[in-house]
């Protein structure tokens, strides 16, 4: 069974601060992660995606891959009201993708 | 781009009756996948299509449950009969040939009730 993990939260940063949402997946045969973005009543939208161990950024946005760990991370520096959503991880098994249950996310102005 | 369109947005429907879910790929992309989502069970796959034929059902809860992509330009979910733990929203996501490295794009959804 592929499982991926994720803390469901809420997870409640102020404005301005660093939000950090952690992935676990069991599979150690993935080579391609992703972050989805959801708003509530919206359909999730792809944000980041990584491939190698390490670090990858784009704007506010930084994926980080441990395959040794099987672990996956995103933080987002400066946060915003706006980012408040639930944050996806999947993980694709060819063109399959396992979903986490998501992260809740709340930046407080 | 008009991106994935899936139809209706919403469907109120009694129990017993048959639903027919609709969606439109975005032109190019090859796969096609269905997902139902719910709070307790969060995203789960149903079914997906690489160029019209249907790879992975494993995922599709019952024979009440079936769906067909005719051609490259759409395809259907169909319950019949619904039941109330059918409620969901239904999500169709299409991605280009070999992009499971790049991530789907997904329609708006299928908000579903069955009373």
């Amino acid at each position: 069974q592929k499982e991926v993990e994720q803390n469901s939260g809420p997870l409640s940063v102020p404005e301005g601060a660093i939000a950090s949402l952690n992935c676990t997946y069991s599979d150690r045969g993935s080579q391609s992660f992703f972050w989805y973005r959801q708003y509530s009543g919206k359909s999730p939208e792809l944000i980041m995606s990584i491939y190698s161990n390490g670090d990858k950024e784009d704007g506010r946005f930084t994926a980080q891959l441990n395959k040794a760990s099987q672990y996956v991370s995103l933080l987002i520096r400066d946060s915003q009201p706006s980012d408040s959503a639930t944050y996806l991880c999947a993980v694709a098994y060819g063109q399959n993708f396992v979903f986490g249950p998501g992260t809740r996310l709340s930046v407080l102005p | 781009d008009a991106g994935v369109i899936q139809s209706p947005r919403h469907e109120v429907t009694e129990m017993g009756q048959e639903v027919t879910l609709r969606c439109k790929p975005i032109s190019g992309h090859n796969s096609l996948f269905w997902y139902r989502q719910t709070m307790m069970r969060g995203l789960e796959l149903l079914i997906y299509f690489n160029n019209n034929v249907p790879i992975d059902d494993s995922g599709m809860p019952e024979d009440r449950f079936s769906a067909k992509m005719p051609n490259a330009s759409f395809s259907t979910l169909k319950i019949q009969p619904s039941e109330p733990r059918d409620s969901a929203v239904y999500f169709c996501a299409s991605s280009e040939p070999g992009q499971g490295d790049y991530g789907y794009t997904f329609g708006s959804g299928t908000r579903l009730t069955v009373v």
